[in-house]
């Protein structure tokens, strides 16, 4: 049982280059959320898509994008990327009012 | 997140009791969660409480919610090297149940 798979696990990327973090949950959830992980900050939410076809801004969505494909995955994108978005990428998603449950993310490096 | 606070840190022995401590603003929040983070790793549900129950008990897990005072604790009995890990309290308002509030997370030492 995979529960929520992101690839990639780790990437890096020079500033001002784009790319696509990518999420699938196969426990038929209806909600997705995309959060980043700083140090000494806990977990910041950046968007959320409550069912297949929506999407919202979380606390911090500046210089992100996301889709929600279908209701398995929910992708995150950078534009144009930043050394400030450096950071670790997780995704999760649940049901109704139940836990979260999520991804083991992803290491993003921009230099 | 501001809404959620816990200390950064906590160094314990192995075999004592380990109690971690949180504090919340919103008073209106429906659950409260743990959830453990080892190296490298994802986020690991370990326990939740509805707001409207005073403790709740999981084998070597208690968790305590005081709701007068916004005071959550988790307290993991007879404390295993296995337990050192990054623990996050968490809270679903009631006005939002999409937005999931974290605390800066509690780093704990088990020493042998």
């Amino acid at each position: 049982n995979a529960g929520v798979t992101q690839t990639p696990k780790f990437q890096v990327l020079k500033t001002g280059q784009s790319m696509t973090l990518q999420c699938a949950q196969d426990m038929n959830h209806n909600s997705m959320y995309w959060y980043r992980q700083d140090p000494g900050m806990g977990l910041r939410l950046i968007y959320y898509s409550a069912s297949e076809g929506t999407t919202d801004k979380g606390e911090v969505p500046n210089g992100y994008n996301v889709s929600r494909l279908n209701k398995r995955e929910f992708s995150l994108r950078l534009e144009s990327a930043a050394p400030s978005q450096t950071s670790v990428y997780f995704c999760a998603s649940n049901r109704g009012n139940q836990p979260q449950h999520f991804g083991d993310g992803t290491r993003l490096s921009i230099l | 997140g501001e809404d959620v606070e816990q200390s950064l840190f906590l160094s314990v022995r192995e075999g004592d009791s380990s109690v971690i401590n949180c504090t919340y603003t919103d008073s209106s929040s429906t659950y409260l969660y743990w959830y453990k983070q080892e190296p490298g790793a994802g986020l690991q549900l370990l326990t939740y409480i509805f707001s409207n129950m005073d403790m709740k008990q999981d084998q070597r897990l208690t968790v305590l919610l005081n709701k007068k005072d916004k005071h959550l604790s988790l307290r993991i009995a007879d404390t295993q090297t296995g337990d050192s890990a990054i623990y996050f309290c968490a809270e679903t308002p009631r006005s939002n149940d999409y937005k999931l509030s974290f605390g800066a997370g509690t780093t704990v030492t088990v020493r042998a």
